[in-house]
């Protein structure tokens, strides 16, 4: 059964890198019929999406975020990572990592599984 | 991008009350759209993908309806588990949005 484990820094100094990595167990991050990535929660913007990566080389990232947000895959250790850089005080979140399901006929995804989070403060 | 609007932001319901949560989209979305329930301290579960479909396990009370811009959940029967906060989530373009929830608390 699909585990996945969100592990990070819990605090970031404001300007500096955030860095989080999810490890995926009982499911393989080469699967062909999923894309791999990141959602936050706060609460006052609610859930945003981050973006994702597909086995292979794919990316695509939240326009928003696009210039900060690098998400990268470790097959040999089936994990994947995000590191957004340059953050600020308002990026205090929920870190989630999420499987994401491409909708049948659709151009996009939703989420089919989370993992269980992890709450990064971005705090001098 | 595509704004998703929840009505009400909170609902008050009894145990074995029918509740139904509305979900808008700023533009049509076809019927890509998905709902999740969330607990505190939890993640969000995926309960309802393509507008109506049921994710597997989800129990049969919950039901959702609804094309172009505007949506329904509904819980028939309210059950003590189904106390939580429900967002809604459209997939018509890349960039995912979703709506800023709707929480189901006990009367």
């Amino acid at each position: 059964q699909l585990q996945m484990q969100e592990s990070g820094p819990g605090l970031v100094r404001p300007s500096e890198t955030l860095s989080v990595t999810c490890s995926v167990s009982g499911g393989s991050i080469r699967s062909s019929s999923y894309y791999w990535g990141w959602i936050r929660q706060t609460p006052g913007k609610g859930l945003e999406w981050i973006g994702y990566f597909y086995y292979g080389g794919t990316t695509s990232y939240n326009p928003s975020l696009k210039s900060r947000v690098t998400i990268s895959e470790d097959v040999s250790k089936n994990q994947f990572s995000m590191d957004l850089r340059s953050v600020t005080a308002a990026e205090t979140a929920v870190y989630y990592c999420a499987r994401h399901r491409w909708g049948e006929y659709s151009d996009s995804w939703y989420i089919d599984f989370w993992g269980q989070g992890t709450q990064v403060t971005v705090s001098s | 991008d595509i704004q998703m609007t929840q009505s009400p932001s909170t609902l008050s319901a009894s145990v074995g009350d029918r509740v139904t949560i509305t979900c808008r989209a700023s533009q049509s979305i076809s019927n890509w759209l998905a709902w999740y329930q969330q607990k505190p301290g939890k993640a969000p579960k995926l309960f309802i993908y393509k507008a109506s479909s049921l994710e597997t396990g989800v129990p049969s009370r919950f039901s959702g309806s609804g094309s172009g811009t505007e949506f329904t959940l509904t819980i028939d029967s309210l059950r003590p588990d189904d106390f939580a906060t429900y967002y809604c989530q459209q997939y018509k373009t890349y960039l995912g949005t979703f709506g800023q929830g709707t929480k189901v608390e006990i009367k």
